[in-house]
């Protein structure tokens, strides 16, 4: 079975502090990605990345960074923590393009972070 | 671009009661279409997807979901539920760039089924 981790399920930090979220597949995926989920706003892509140090900005990119040293682990970071950044973070793994068609995407168990 | 919309944000349902959570699509380009499903403090799960072919997809847990083109849905439906189906279900519709498959995701549909 597929396996994608996430490093915590629950964090509180505070306004300012530099945060980082962890994820790590087992599956050897190319691509990789990170979501917010808030209520009423389904998942919003952050970042991806399709390669190994190769990163790509999603639909809501600001106030995150993120890096891609290794093939399975892809690191969000939060560089200067605040409320709004207080969500549901959901990490995806998927493989690359087979034939064409769209694979399914892996999701970890999700880290929830409240910003104080 | 392409977008999803869930018309329902919260369903209410009885045990052994049939259940329809409505997907809107829109997409200029090619449509694979997908249903997740989220357990509580759970991360998501595949439930099925359309590619092509035949516009009845079966998943697990006994779901399933019609691909209508010309009204541009993907409605997932179950005959009868179990306490075991609460949970919040996504639709989401594929889309490619840089090679790499994004998915764009709908609002959410939480289910609650009642005893």
């Amino acid at each position: 079975d597929v396996k994608v981790t996430q490093s915590s399920r629950y964090l509180v930090k505070r306004t300012g502090e530099k945060v980082f979220l962890e994820c790590v597949q087992d599956m050897d995926h190319e691509n990789m990605f990170w979501y917010r989920q808030d209520p009423g706003l389904g998942l919003r892509l952050i970042y991806f990345s399709y390669d190994v140090k190769m990163k790509e900005k999603g639909d809501i990119p600001e106030g995150y960074s993120v890096s891609r040293e290794k093939k399975e682990r892809f690191s969000l970071i939060l560089e200067s923590a605040s409320t709004n950044q207080t969500s549901m973070y959901l990490c995806a793994s998927v493989e690359g393009l087979a034939g064409g068609w769209p694979e399914t995407q892996y999701f970890g168990p999700g880290t929830r972070l409240l910003v104080l | 671009a392409q977008s999803v919309t869930q018309l329902d944000s919260q369903v209410p349902v009885f045990e052994e009661a049939p259940v329809e959570l409505r997907c809107n699509y829109s997409s200029s380009v090619s449509v694979y279409l997908f249903w997740y499903v989220q357990y509580p403090n759970q991360g998501l799960q595949l439930l099925l997807k359309y590619l092509s072919g035949s516009t009845l997809v079966k998943g697990i847990n006994g779901f399933e979901a019609e691909f209508n083109k010309s009204q541009t849905s993907f409605h997932l439906r179950k005959p009868s539920v179990h306490i075991s189906d609460t949970a919040e279900y996504f639709c989401a519709v594929s889309r490619f760039v840089q090679g790499a498959q994004k998915l764009v995701f709908g609002q959410g549909t939480r289910l609650t089924i009642n005893p």
